[in-house]
């Protein structure tokens, strides 16, 4: 069956520290994945999917087919990136498609 | 242009009681979606619609109706309201769906549903 996994529930780091966030999926398909993320009293949004390859914000995420991962990283971390962060694949199921997330993890900074 | 719009933003239910979630979008996407948010659980799908007049199950649908009569509206009915059904309701849109640029998910900004 189709699945996101984020193993982590919290990331607490301090201002200026690494990041990874980490997510693994699995999908016997060729998987479309992206990561989302929710600031405080925000509504969801996209943050990046992994088909752009670029960075946003300072994060970064490459697929890797063969660890099935499609880990979240920033080198430098902000306050401002304290929020919830979920990961999310889209997958053919017949003539449709479906996006299904995982449990989320929260990424709290601190100054 | 005001993306996707949900109402209400609160709503205190009584066990057994009946109510419509409304959802609409401005962007003239095809894809639309409810999503329920509890903690520890994450996001979980429990219907959507790749267009009007077409909807199909997602993983929690048991004590969800949706329809779509029009492709800007998709509203989620819950027949008879229980506690379990106490979460924050998030409808979401795209474009399209499958795979590709145009699959981005916009989400309403959620309705707290408590259920007493």
């Amino acid at each position: 069956a189709q699945r996101v996994t984020q193993p982590e529930k919290l990331l607490s780091v301090f201002k200026g520290a690494p990041v990874e966030l980490k997510c693994n999926y699995s999908y016997s398909g060729s998987p479309e994945l992206f990561w989302y993320v929710q600031y405080s009293r925000q509504r969801l949004q996209l943050l990046l999917r992994h088909i752009s390859r670029e960075s946003i914000k300072g994060f970064t995420a490459d697929l890797n087919k063969g660890e099935t991962s499609f880990h979240l990283k920033k080198p430098f971390a902000q306050e401002e990136d304290s929020a919830m962060y979920y990961c999310a694949l889209s997958y053919f199921t017949g003539a449709n498609s479906k996006l299904t997330f995982g449990k989320g993890i929260t990424l709290s900074v601190r100054p | 242009n005001a993306g996707v719009t949900q109402t209400p933003k609160f709503q205190v239910l009584k066990t057994g009681q009946s109510m419509t979630l409304q959802c609409a979008q401005d962007m003239n996407h095809e894809y639309m979606s409810w999503y329920r948010q509890d903690p520890g659980m994450g996001l979980r799908l429990i219907h959507y619609s790749v267009g009007a007049g077409i909807t199909d199950q997602g993983e929690v649908p048991n004590g969800y109706n949706v329809s779509r009569s029009t492709t800007e509206d998709f509203p989620l009915r819950l027949l008879s309201a229980a506690p379990s059904q106490t979460s924050v309701y998030f409808c979401a849109s795209s474009y399209s769906f499958g795979s590709g640029a145009r699959t981005e998910a916009f989400f309403g900004q959620g309705t707290r549903l408590t259920v007493v």
